[in-house]
């Protein structure tokens, strides 16, 4: 059981906006910035989103961040079939004095 | 531009160490402003944050793993390696070598190496 709660997967149509939640709580999201990977099945994780709402370099600015209170939500607009991936969220957590990600969300475009 | 890769054993048997090594190119891990760490993904699982060293020596890991994880950094080849001892199936897993983008705690990874399959199995 994952720290951060994601829900296990979402789907939408090609074009369309999707959005992910990571839930968490005030010793981890509450407290520190949010960071988002996206991982194509079979390769290594890829920063997308840092410090709630930054892109690296590189990024389109089809995806975006947003953090309130104790969750945090990754949007992605446009969406193409290259989207389809897994997504993480990941913070630290000051009471277990790690680093935790959330379950993972597979995102499927119809 | 910064790449990592990961290298060590396929297979490790039960109740022995764990050995993995990151080769870092296009940067030194003598830097003082990065850090460098192993996350794990179990097959078909999420993602595990291992632990995080400095070159200087500096290291934090994960609390439910510290007790058996030794990481160290190598200068002279710029390279930074993962020990885990005791292992059993639950450590199989692809383990990932990454940068931090700064010291802080809640730093994102990132750079990652395309990771390393370890399974534990005699």
């Amino acid at each position: 059981q994952s720290v951060l709660t994601q829900p296990p997967s979402v789907s939408a149509a090609p074009g369309q906006r999707v959005t992910i939640s990571c839930s968490g709580s005030i010793s981890n999201i509450g407290s520190n910035y949010v960071s988002w990977y996206q991982q194509v099945p079979g390769t290594a994780p890829k920063l997308l989103i840092y410090d709630n709402n930054k892109r690296p370099s590189g990024i389109p600015d089809r995806f975006s961040g947003s953090k309130s209170g104790t969750s945090a939500t990754l949007g992605i607009t446009g969406l193409q079939t290259g989207d389809e991936a897994d997504y993480y969220c990941g913070t630290w957590d000051i009471s277990l004095r790690t680093v935790v990600f959330g379950g993972g969300t597979k995102l499927t475009v119809l | 531009q910064l790449q990592l890769q990961e290298s060590g054993p396929g297979q490790v048997k039960p109740s022995e160490t764990l050995s993995l090594t990151c080769t870092v190119s296009g940067d030194s891990i003598s830097s003082s402003y990065y850090y460098w760490g192993w996350i794990r993904q179990p097959p078909g699982r999420g993602l595990e944050w291992i632990g995080k060293l400095l070159y200087g020596g500096s290291t934090f890991y994960n609390p439910p793993l510290k007790s058996r994880v030794t990481m160290s950094v190598d200068t002279s080849t710029n390279q930074f390696s993962l020990s885990l001892s005791s292992v059993t199936a639950a450590d199989t897993a692809v383990y990932y070598c990454a940068r931090l983008l700064r010291t802080d705690g809640d730093s994102p990874f990132d750079y990652w190496g395309q990771g390393a399959l370890v399974t534990v199995s005699s």
